[in-house]
This record gives C-alpha cells, structure tokens and sequence, in this order.
C-alpha cells in the first residue's frame, strides 16, 4: 500500500536561515508526489508536483524538492525562509489507476522564529 | 476563475443528528474529492466522484455518504453523528479525474459535534 512519512512532525528556524523537509513515500510504480502547504485556519495549497522527468522540482513561493528514487524521498527546500513560510507542510503521493486519490503524510509544522 | 468553494464554513451539531456538506468544484473540473483532517489521524481521504459517480472510497462506515450532481457540484452527508466525527472536512477538485491532475482544495467545513 502507498504511504508518506514525514518524520519532522515540527521544525524551528529563524527567518533567512535555509530549510528542508523530509518526506519518504512507499509505492510499488513511478509515484505522482507533491507537497501542499497550510496555513490556519486554510486549506491546502499546492507548492508543487513532481511526476517524471527532471528530479529538481520548481514550485511557488520560492520552493523547491528533489525526487530521489534510490532513497525513496521527496524533500522540500527553500534556499531563505521567510517569517509568512510558517505553516503546514504536507507530502503526498497521489495513486495510480484512473481516479484521483491522494495519500497524505501526518505534516511538518514549520514555526519561523525572528 | 472562482477556486474551491465550501458551505458551510463552521458547523455545529449533536451527537446522533446528521448533516450536510457542500462543495463546488471549480467552473469546468468534473472530479471532486473528499478529505477528512484531524489531528490524530491527519488527512484521510473519503471518497471521489467523477461525472456524478463515485469511483473510489476511503475506509469510513456507510454513515459517511456523498454525491455529485450533473453540475459537478457535491455533497457529502454523515449520518447519526459521534463525537469522534469533529474535524475539518476538506473539498479538492480537478479537471478530469486523472491521477495526474492537481486537486485544488477547498478551505474546508469546520464540523464540531457535541
């Protein structure tokens, strides 16, 4: 069965400062991966989606994540971290099959710190 | 285009009464998801539909229940509510119900069941 670990259930970092968060996705095939943001009170917003090609993934907001297959991960990065980055962070793996159904890991609370 | 949009936003109920949700999708996506995010199970989801069909459910009993009607919109409905039911329920939709699509969420119905 698919699965999304995320095993940072919170993160501190002080505005400016480099970030990453870890995910490890369980799938039998090539995985659909993405990573969403929440912020209270909100819903999810997509940051953004990696499904073939290119392992570097660009996204909105300044963020990026890199597909690696032998490590079975899809870490998200962001070179500087702003004081509005405090949020939610999701990973998710979307299943295969002809319909849409997304496995999500149990998030990252991000808190950025002056 | 108008996003994701769901009624109500906060609702209260009691423990044995059912109620409905609404979702509408947005204008010209025909898949809509169901998510249920708490804090102890985080986000699960519940079922989808695609052309007034559901094509794939989570693991919830048959209290939960939804539709779609033929203008994509959807409803979800839980019977006889338990405690155990509080959470954000959240609405994604997407174009055509590929794997590969991005879901666009919803802010979500705040349900609390007293």
């Amino acid at each position: 069965a698919q699965s999304v670990t995320q095993p940072d259930i919170h993160i501190t970092v002080s505005e400016g400062a480099s970030l990453e968060l870890r995910c490890n996705y369980s799938y039998g095939a090539t995985p659909y991966l993405f990573w969403y943001v929440q912020s209270p009170g909100q819903g999810l917003q997509l940051l953004l989606k990696y499904f073939s090609g290119d392992t570097l993934v660009q996204g909105i907001k300044g963020f990026e994540a890199e597909f690696k297959r032998s490590q079975s991960s899809f870490n998200l990065r962001k070179p500087s971290v702003h004081w509005s980055d405090a949020a939610e962070y999701f990973c998710a793996v979307a299943h295969s099959g002809g319909y849409q159904k997304v496995t999500f890991g149990t998030g990252t609370k991000l808190q950025v710190i002056p | 285009k108008a996003g994701v949009t769901q009624t109500p936003r906060y609702l209260i109920k009691t423990r044995g009464q059912q109620v409905t949700l609404s979702c509408s999708p947005i204008s010209g996506h025909r898949s809509v998801s169901w998510y249920q995010q708490t804090p102890g199970q985080g986000l699960q989801f519940l079922f989808e539909y695609f052309s007034e069909t559901q094509r794939n459910k989570g693991n919830f009993p048959g209290r939960f229940s939804g539709r779609q009607f033929s203008n994509s919109r959807s409803e979800m409905n839980v019977s006889t509510l338990e405690l155990g039911d509080s959470a954000l329920y959240l609405c994604a939709s997407g174009p055509g119900g590929s794997s590969t699509d991005t879901q666009y969420f919803g802010p979500g119905t705040r349900l609390t069941v007293l």
